[in-house]
């Protein structure tokens, strides 16, 4: 168990519906992390959020957006849904340093219908 | 810019035999290096990482990785393959510079009995 929670572990939609995936990281972390991994695309990362604060961008697309509260969670919402978005969606935690591994979570598995 | 290659999307070995995943990276400046696991339908999970302490790390599950400068490389390797090794392994790099972590395509460890 790392420590990392996310909700729901699954999610059926249907086309053009909007998501949220709710992630709460590591008692202590600070960084969170989203991550899609799809069969053809492999992980890509998403979003990196520090304290509240967005820190990094990766290949997060504009109909996709997340924040980060003050108790820390986090949620990734995704809107518009194509079929092209069924994937596992992964949040991960860590100290938020380049040197802190990054702990992940079970994922949510979205599937779009 | 940053990059992480995997050679051999799948890899197979018979039980008891060595394993021999390999990593190249690119970076300007000495980088963190990790290896992570995925078993099927779980998160990612840290196997070791280097962060500039001894060239050779150990990891969990008998696993090592030898951190090679000239050669850019950190090759992940186990001495006897077990049934249980089979799973995803990523490779990943980050710098002082950059909070995200580049991850490798990844590579499927198959072990044949």
């Amino acid at each position: 168990d790392s420590g990392v929670t996310q909700t729901p572990k699954h999610l059926i939609t249907a086309t053009g519906q909007r998501v949220t995936l709710r992630c709460s990281p590591r008692s202590g972390d600070l960084s969170v992390y989203w991550y899609q991994q799809s069969l053809d695309q492999g992980l890509q990362f998403l979003i990196q959020y520090y304290n509240g604060e967005e820190r990094a961008k990766g290949n997060i697309l504009e109909r996709f957006s997340a924040q980060q509260f003050p108790d820390l969670h986090s949620e990734l919402n995704l809107s518009s849904l194509e079929l092209g978005d069924s994937a596992l969606y992964f949040c991960a935690s860590s100290g938020g340093t380049p040197y802190n591994e990054q702990f992940f979570g079970p994922g949510t598995r979205l599937t779009v219908l | 810019a940053q990059s992480v290659t995997q050679l051999g999307s799948h890899v197979s070995v018979s039980e008891g035999a060595l394993v021999l995943l390999r990593c190249n990276y690119s970076s300007s400046v000495p980088p963190y290096l990790f290896w992570y696991v995925q078993y099927p339908n779980q998160g990612l999970q840290l196997l070791l990482k280097y962060t500039s302490a001894a060239t050779l790390v150990k990891g969990i599950n008998g696993f090592e990785a030898e951190f090679k400068k000239s050669e850019t490389s950190f090759h992940l390797t186990k001495p006897s393959a077990h049934m249980s090794d089979a799973a995803e392994y990523f490779c990943a790099v980050s710098e002082d510079s950059n909070y995200q972590l580049i991850w490798g395509a990844g590579t499927k460890l198959i072990i044949k009995p």
